[in-house]
């Protein structure tokens, strides 16, 4: 069975601080890897997305990814209040019907 | 870019009549497409995936007579809610893939809150 796991939370951080947010998977053959943030009633929307090991950055972003640990996080530097919202982390596996498995989500918090 | 639209964004409907969402890629052909339905607090479920000009590929559990798919264009999915009953009341999205050569990005359209009396 094909996973993605995420600590469904809520994650309360302090506004202006790092919100750290986990994803773990499965498949080892994974090609990419996405994060969406979702805010209540909405549909989701894209951030980023990731397919080689390492760091990518896009503004007050970044998405690391470790194949060899199967894991893959978002940081969000100065954490505002508008950040508040579900993040979901989807996979790619690389399937031929092109789908993506998807994480339960985390909800996120940011205090004022 | 990569601009998904859906209507209607809500419709009330009485049990027994069937309701069709539309769900257009505005600004890039979609080969395929995707229908999630979503309850309140909970995660997102793929209903089936859509690719134009055949069959769509319907989830285990989702019946394909109720929920009718069709992709006849690059830009344009629909799903029909046949002879709806209050348990479909729920939030359907659809989403778009725009193919590249190095990830399979989907895009969301902004969802159809479907409430069934």
């Amino acid at each position: 069975q094909k996973e993605v796991e995420q600590n469904s939370g809520p994650l309360s951080v302090p506004e202006g601080a790092i919100a750290s947010l986990n994803c773990t998977y499965s498949d080892r053959g994974s090609q990419s890897f996405f994060w969406y943030r979702q805010y209540s009633g909405k549909s989701p929307e894209l951030i980023m997305f990731i397919y080689s090991n390492g760091d990518k950055e896009d503004g007050r972003f970044t998405a690391q990814l470790n194949k060899a640990s199967q894991y893959v996080s978002l940081l969000i530097r100065d954490s505002q209040p508008s950040d508040s919202a579900t993040y979901l982390c989807a996979v790619n596996m690389g399937d031929s019907n092109y789908q993506l498995i998807w994480g339960a989500g985390t909800k996120l918090i940011i205090k004022p | 870019g990569a601009v998904v639209s859906q209507h209607p964004s809500r419709v009330i409907c009485k049990s027994g009549t069937s309701v069709k969402i539309e769900c257009r890629s505005l600004d890039f052909q979609a080969t395929t497409m995707f229908w999630y339905r979503q309850f309140p607090k909970k995660s997102l479920m793929l209903m089936a995936t859509s690719n134009e000009g055949s069959k769509a590929t319907y989830e285990q559990g989702v019946e394909k007579d109720k929920f009718l798919i069709n992709h006849a264009s690059l830009t344009l999915s629909t799903l029909t809610v046949t002879s709806a009953h209050p348990e479909d009341s729920s939030f359907y999205i659809c989403s778009a893939r725009l193919p590249s050569a190095l990830e399979e990005t989907q895009y969301f359209g902004p969802g159809t809150r479907l409430l069934v009396l």
